[in-house]
């Protein structure tokens, strides 16, 4: 069974702190790695896809590095901001499907 | 259209009654793909659709639940007899190819079975 954990279950941080979280995977037959941000009441939004072992994206104030053979990816934020508050996915693709995480709370203070 | 519509976004069944999920995918989009999230999990997959064939119907959780993409654009998720552990947020999710393009979600329909 393809087990993909994410830490912490949730984090509180103030304005401007910056901040990271993980994603562990099992590095064999890896193929992918996705992040997700899902905002309360709205839908998942793809932040990145990766698939090459220390691959790094970045996406404005996010960024995220993947290390295939030890199966973890991390996910930064810079200087959060409150609109940075969701939850945070990554998923590992296996077969047809994406295998998620159970997510990142993250609430952001002003 | 300009992403993934679904319908409705809440749904309240008593224990026993029949439920239809609509997902409106982005057009053009070939595949398509269910999911199920119970409260405090991550997503868990349920089928996939490529065009009008279900490819891999492996995370259907019993056969109460089905799926259908008959013109490969709208699919519908039919689960019969629903039970209280029904109860999640069912996502679908678009791509152009298969899971490793990029997939955009709809908001879900969040299911309460009483």
């Amino acid at each position: 069974i393809l087990n993909v954990e994410q830490s912490p279950q949730s984090l509180h941080v103030q304005e401007g702190d910056s901040t990271n979280f993980t994603c562990s995977f099992p590095s064999s037959n890896f193929y992918a790695l996705h992040w997700y941000r899902w905002e309360t009441a709205k839908s998942p939004e793809a932040l990145f896809v990766m698939t090459l072992n220390g691959d790094e994206k970045k996406k404005g104030r996010i960024s995220a590095t993947l290390n295939t053979k030890e199966g973890y990816s991390y996910l930064y934020i810079k200087g959060s901001q409150p609109e940075d508050s969701a939850t945070y996915l990554c998923a590992s693709e296996y077969g047809n499907k994406l295998v998620f995480g159970a997510g990142t709370i993250l609430r952001v203070k002003s | 259209g300009a992403g993934v519509s679904q319908s409705p976004r809440y749904k309240v069944a008593k224990r026993g009654q029949d439920v239809a999920l609509r997902c409106d995918p982005i057009s053009g989009h070939v595949s398509l793909f269910w999911y199920q999230q119970a409260l405090g999990q991550g997503p868990e997959f349920l089928t996939y659709f490529q065009n009008e064939a279900q490819l891999d119907k492996s995370g259907l959780p019993s056969d109460r639940f089905f799926a259908e993409r008959p013109e490969g654009s709208v699919s519908t998720l039919k689960i019969q007899r629903t039970q209280q552990e029904d109860s999640a947020v069912y996502l679908c999710a678009s791509s152009w190819e298969g899971v490793s393009t990029e997939a955009f979600f709809g908001q879900g329909t969040r299911l309460t079975v009483v």
